[in-house]
């Protein structure tokens, strides 16, 4: 699976949207992105997924670039509850997610 | 609530001591993932199984670990001679596996591991 780069840590205000980076050039043409958050001593909670095209849920949208060199998560309307550490993980093989270190996300009042 | 469950959800046990724990995966997922998380590092992949096969194991599974499934529903982790560096949080993870994209895993709540 190609190897993931995050910022370690950002920052954002409550009610606002947080825009979340992650860089991935090496990946391939059959490697969806994946991304996770982990709230502090949970386990980690599945957000998105997409393989080329943008997608949107509940929880968030996922904009994945036309090269697919990067990606980023959007959380349209951050609140409290959303700091976290998120994971962008690239994986096409069905079995181990590689999760590195991922951003910790803080949002403030 | 029909997600992983996990048990027991803290343990504490002296150095030397065997220890198992358990996971319940959510019903139907053919697939159940183990994972190791230690303090301020990501999670780390330690087993799967495909129904009751053990598929694959990481180097992370000393012989010391050994992971069973064995109706292809409920699994145990079990750590024989415990020691201090075992102290983790273990994560189990359950998908299904249809043939088409790569499965989504949902994470039970963890077992928190302090080996004294």
């Amino acid at each position: 699976d190609a190897k993931t780069t995050q910022p370690p840590s950002m920052d954002c205000a409550e009610g606002r949207a947080a825009n979340l980076p992650c860089n991935h050039s090496t990946i391939s043409g059959n490697e969806y992105v994946y991304w996770y958050r982990q709230i502090h001593s949970q386990g980690p909670q599945y957000i998105i997924h997409g393989l080329k095209n943008n997608e949107t849920n509940e929880m968030a949208s996922l904009i994945i670039t036309e090269d697919r060199k990067s990606s980023t998560l959007i959380l349209p309307h951050a609140t409290l509850r959303d700091t976290a550490v998120y994971y962008c993980i690239v994986r096409s093989d069905p079995r181990a997610l590689n999760f590195g270190k991922g951003t910790s996300l803080l949002v403030t009042p | 609530d029909t997600g992983v469950s996990q048990d027991p959800r803290h343990k504490i046990t002296k150095r030397g001591q065997n220890v198992t724990f358990r996971c319940d995966p959510i019903s139907e997922h053919n697939r159940l993932y183990w994972y190791r998380q230690t303090l301020g590092q990501g999670p780390e992949f330690l087993t799967y199984f495909q129904n009751e096969a053990q598929l694959e194991k990481s180097r992370l599974l000393s012989d010391r670990f050994s992971a069973e499934r064995p109706k292809g529903s409920f699994s145990t982790l079990e750590i024989q001679r415990t020691e201090q560096g075992d102290s983790a949080m273990y994560l189990c993870a359950s998908s299904l596996v249809s043939g088409g994209p790569p499965d989504t895993q949902y994470f039970g709540p963890g077992t928190r591991l302090t080996v004294l």
